[in-house]
């Protein structure tokens, strides 16, 4: 069966410094895979998404970036972290229909 | 590119009530509208879902309903109980090339004892 991984769950870093949250897809190949955040008390925004290694979609212009080194990872990260970049991080994969979710990383900046 | 937009943000029902979310989409070659429902600080978990060929689904006491020409969606559901309370998102999405999924802007409900 396929399952999602994503890590840290929780990380407080501080303002200008780097991110990267990694996620691992295990169980299929070729998969649809997304990056999305929400705010506090928010809804999903989609910020990157990705249909096959090295290639990435970005939704929105901010100071995030994405990548796909492997089929089956996704990399989200920064070079220098703002307030505004706080929120809860979801990976997520999606195969015909259903999207699956990774467990997601809570970013507090400080 | 789609845009979905939902509707109520927040709703509050005492149990035993029904609850009823709607959404509507932008892209007509949208063709498979999911619904999640988010325990806090949990990840979405897909509670039902529907494709362009059939106007409703049951699950239980889910049900959701698609009008195609209107562009529009709904979650039902009925006898509401407090472990229902959550937040649910509807979302929309091409089964067909690439697939971008698009959610809306969730729906806080609270079901009261």
């Amino acid at each position: 069966s396929q399952t999602i991984h994503q890590w840290p769950a929780t990380l407080v870093q501080p303002v200008g410094s780097p991110l990267s949250l990694e996620c691992t897809v295990e169980g299929t190949s070729n998969p649809n895979l997304y990056w999305y955040r929400q705010a506090a008390g928010r809804g999903l925004q989609l910020l990157f998404y990705s249909v096959g290694i090295g290639q990435i979609s970005s939704e929105v212009p901010q100071n995030l970036s994405a990548s796909r080194p492997q089929d089956r990872q996704f990399i989200l990260s920064s070079k220098k972290l703002l307030l505004s970049d706080s929120g809860f991080y979801l990976c997520a994969w999606k195969g015909l229909e259903e999207a699956f979710f990774g467990q997601g990383t809570r970013l507090t900046v400080v | 590119g789609e845009n979905v937009e939902q509707h109520p943000s927040t709703l509050s029902v005492q149990e035993g009530d029904s609850a009823v979310i709607k959404c509507t989409y932008s892209d007509s070659a949208s063709n498979y509208f999911p619904w999640y429902k988010q325990e806090l600080g949990k990840r979405p978990q897909l509670i039902i879902d529907i494709r362009s060929n059939v106007g409703e689904k049951k699950d239980q006491r889910i049900a959701v309903t698609l009008n195609k020409t209107a562009k529009h969606f709904s979650l039902h559901i009925t006898e509401t109980q407090p472990e229902d309370s959550a937040v649910y998102f509807c979302a929309a999405s091409r089964n067909t090339g690439f697939q971008k999924l698009v959610f809306g802007t969730g729906t806080r409900l609270l079901v009261s004892p």
